[in-house]
């Protein structure tokens, strides 16, 4: 079964710094997506990665993705404080004949602090 | 118009209820999902319709009962629920069809079950 693995899980960061949030996975798969989760609320799509080598960019964050590795990694420029959130990576997998449905890592729980 | 919809935003029932959940597109999309997650964990799928064809996460209990009456359309009937069934509940649907397209969320709807 996929497993989908991001570390760390818990992230305390301090404003103006930068950090990576990793995301592994087990099997082949070309399309991985990031989301963003404000508490209380519903998947906020941040990322969509189509193929080996991507790379997106949306303000103080960018994804990536290297297929061959099976890793994906979400880098935060300068903190501010408004990036506080859970954020979740998820993969494609196939279920039951020809749907797909997505698995997500365990999500990561950032705190920007001033 | 790229948006799901869901109904109601908060749900507050009794073990004995009967209540629905409602869920609505107007993208075109022919997949249809619904999603649990629970607080502090990912999503997990419980069903997909896909061209209004049901697959089911066999995990899933027989007092959650999915409903499609159309394409557009994707119901959760509710039905002698546990307090452990409190939690989000998100609708998704995506393009469909052969191969994996992005899923697009929907707000969700709270459930707390007393």
């Amino acid at each position: 079964e996929l497993k989908v693995e991001q570390n760390p899980l818990f992230l305390s960061m301090q404003e103006g710094k930068n950090y990576t949030i990793y995301c592994n996975y087990s099997t082949t798969s070309d399309r991985l997506y990031w989301y963003r989760q404000d508490p209380g609320k519903s998947l906020e799509s941040l990322f969509v990665l189509l193929s080996n080598g991507a790379v997106k960019q949306e303000g103080r964050l960018m994804a990536s993705l290297d297929t061959k590795a099976r890793l994906s990694t979400l880098h935060i420029t300068a903190a501010v404080h408004d990036l506080s959130a859970t954020y979740f990576c998820a993969v494609d997998t196939r279920f039951r004949g020809s749907n797909y449905k997505l698995t997500f890592g365990k999500g990561t729980l950032l705190t920007v602090n001033p | 118009d790229t948006e799901v919809t869901q109904t109601p935003k908060h749900l507050v029932m009794g073990m004995t209820n009967k209540k629905s959940l409602k869920c609505e597109q107007h993208m075109g999309h022919r997949a249809m999902y619904w999603y649990k997650q629970k607080a502090k964990k990912p999503p997990e799928l419980m069903f997909v319709y896909s061209y209004e064809k049901l697959s089911i996460n066999e995990s899933v209990p027989s007092r959650f009962s999915p409903e499609c009456p159309n394409s557009s359309l994707l119901n959760l009937h509710l039905h002698a629920l546990q307090p452990e069934d409190s939690a989000l509940y998100l609708c998704a649907s995506s393009q469909g069809g052969t191969g994996a397209y992005e899923q697009y969320f929907g707000p969700g709807t709270r459930l707390t079950v007393t």
